[in-house]
């Protein structure tokens, strides 16, 4: 019984280098949420996704970052030249579809954690 | 602005006692609520959570009350055991729509002594 997988669990990257994280979420489950938690806060949402499809996205800055959750394979959260205050603990969560009247509840992967140099 | 507060970094009980945690929102379009636990390096672990039509819901050793006049939950864990000691997040969702993301407090850390 997989539970939502995240790859890589550490990743270091130098300021300028690009950052891909990795999230497969749990059998059954076709959404994802990417938050983001940085030192001595909460975690932050990012972005919402389905398959193929981004639903909303507000959370994401505007610029070098962008994520992807394709027909086949995991979702995929990108950040090009990557800078310092990039450095944080990347979560990904799953959930069932909307309907299934467990659709609030959230299942979290064991995150990712970017140090930049 | 910080739609959901957990005022109290820390917080230190005894084994056997209640541990009660707070949280409040200020967003009023908030009618769910969930609460999580973090261990270092690992993931938010889902706990228990709340509908905004009830104002309490208990799971084992965890209860959770809603005071939605004063936008005000609290979990309470009784007995309170050693290995309850986490970070422990608050986190609001607004239904009405199929976008359930959460927004989290910035947790509070509770230790629990033998």
């Amino acid at each position: 019984n997989a539970g939502v997988m995240q790859n890589p669990r550490h990743l270091v990257r130098r300021r300028g280098q690009e950052a891909r994280l990795r999230c497969s979420p749990m059998k059954g489950h076709s959404h994802v949420y990417w938050y983001r938690q940085l030192p001595e806060e909460g975690l932050k949402f990012m972005v919402y996704l389905q398959k193929e499809n981004i639903i909303d996205e507000s959370g994401m800055p505007k610029e070098r970052f962008s994520a992807e959750f394709p027909k086949e394979g995991p979702s995929i959260l990108r950040i090009q030249q990557v800078v310092r205050g990039d450095s944080a603990a990347y979560f990904c969560a799953s959930s069932p579809p909307p309907g299934t009247g467990l659709s609030y509840e959230q299942y979290f992967g064991p995150g990712t954690r970017l140090t930049v140099t | 602005d910080q739609q959901v507060k957990q005022n109290s970094p820390s917080l230190s009980v005894q084994e056997g006692r209640i541990s009660i945690l707070n949280c409040d929102y200020t967003n009023s379009m908030f009618d769910y609520f969930l609460w999580y636990k973090k261990y270092p390096a690992e993931g938010p672990t889902f706990l228990i959570s709340i509908s905004s039509i009830k104002d309490k819901n208990e799971d084992g050793r965890f209860t959770v009350f809603l005071n939605k006049s004063a936008k005000h939950l609290s979990l309470h864990i009784v007995p309170s055991q050693p290995g309850d000691s986490a970070v422990y997040f608050c986190a609001a969702s607004r239904s009405g729509g199929s976008n359930y993301k959460l927004t989290f407090g910035k947790g509070t850390l509770l230790t629990v002594n033998p």
